[in-house]
C-alpha cells in the first residue's frame, strides 16, 4: 500500500518568513495530493491540492509543487502570519477512489 | 451549507463499556471515512464507505471496532469493551468522488476518554 513520509515534524519561523514542508510517497499510481490544516480542537481543513497532471499550483501565499519522478511534493507558505500556526498534513491517493494516506503532520509555529 | 457533524463532541466512559460515535456527512457525499487521532499524532485510517460497495475495513485495529452506514448517509462507529488505549479523537470525513479529486471534509471530531 501507499506510504507517505512528511518532514519536518515541527517547524518554527519568524513572522514574514517562508515555511516549507515536504512529503514523499511510495505508490507511483497516486495522482491526487491534498494538504490539510488542522487548528487546535478542530478537524483538518483542505487548504490546497494538486493533481499529477500539473507541477505547481498557487493560491495567494500558499503554493504546492509536485515532482512525480521523484515522488515528492512540497507545501510553501510565504509571508507567514501568526494565524498560519497549526498542524499541516499532506496526503496521497487516487483521485477517483479509495482512502487517502496521510503524513504524520508538521506543527508550524509562526512567532510574531 | 451544513458541514460534517459529529456527536457527541466529548465522551468519557469507563473501561469495559461500549460506546457509539455518530457522524452526519454532507448531504450528497457518497464516501465516508473514519479516522483516529491520538494526542499529537497523525491520522490513523479506520474504515471507508463508498456508496453501496462493501466497506474497506482494513484499518480497524481489532474486532472490538465496527462501523455501519445506514441508508448511505449517517454512520455509527461502535467500540465494544473499551480500553484505555482507545482514548483519542475520532474524526469523520465525507467526500464526493468527482473523478478529479476526493477532497475530504472533516467533522470536528469526538474526543473519547476511557478511564
Amino acid at each position: 500500500g501507499e506510504n507517505v513520509e512528511q518532514h519536518p515534524s515541527t517547524l518554527s519561523v519568524q513572522e514574514g518568513d517562508s515555511a516549507v514542508i515536504k512529503c514523499t510517497y511510495s505508490d507511483s499510481a497516486s495522482n491526487y495530493f491534498p494538504w490539510y490544516k488542522q487548528e487546535l480542537g478542530k478537524g483538518p481543513q483542505l487548504i490546497i491540492d494538486i493533481r499529477s497532471n500539473v507541477g505547481e499550483k498557487k493560491d495567494q501565499r500558499i503554493a504546492v509543487t509536485l515532482n512525480k519522478t521523484a515522488k515528492h511534493f512540497s507545501l510553501h507558505i510565504t509571508e507567514t502570519q501568526p494565524e498560519d500556526s497549526a498542524v499541516y498534513f499532506c496526503a496521497a491517493s487516487l483521485a477517483n477512489a479509495g482512502k487517502s494516506t496521510f503524513g504524520d503532520g508538521t506543527t508550524l509555529t509562526v512567532k510574531p | 451549507g451544513a458541514g460534517v457533524s459529529q456527536s457527541p463532541s466529548n465522551k468519557v466512559t469507563e473501561k469495559g463499556k461500549d460506546v457509539e460515535l455518530r457522524c452526519d456527512p454532507i448531504s450528497g457525499h457518497t464516501a465516508l471515512y473514519w479516522y483516529r487521532q491520538s494526542l499529537g499524532q497523525g491520522l490513523e485510517f479506520l474504515i471507508y464507505f463508498q456508496g453501496n460497495s462493501a466497506p474497506d475495513k482494513s484499518g480497524l485495529p481489532s474486532d472490538r471496532f465496527s462501523a455501519e452506514r445506514t441508508g448511505g448517509s449517517v454512520s455509527t462507529l461502535t467500540i465494544q469493551r473499551t480500553q484505555q488505549e482507545d482514548s483519542a479523537v475520532y474524526l469523520c470525513a465525507s467526500s464526493i468522488h468527482t473523478g478529479t479529486g476526493n477532497e475530504q471534509y472533516f467533522g470536528p471530531g469526538t474526543r473519547l476518554t476511557v478511564t
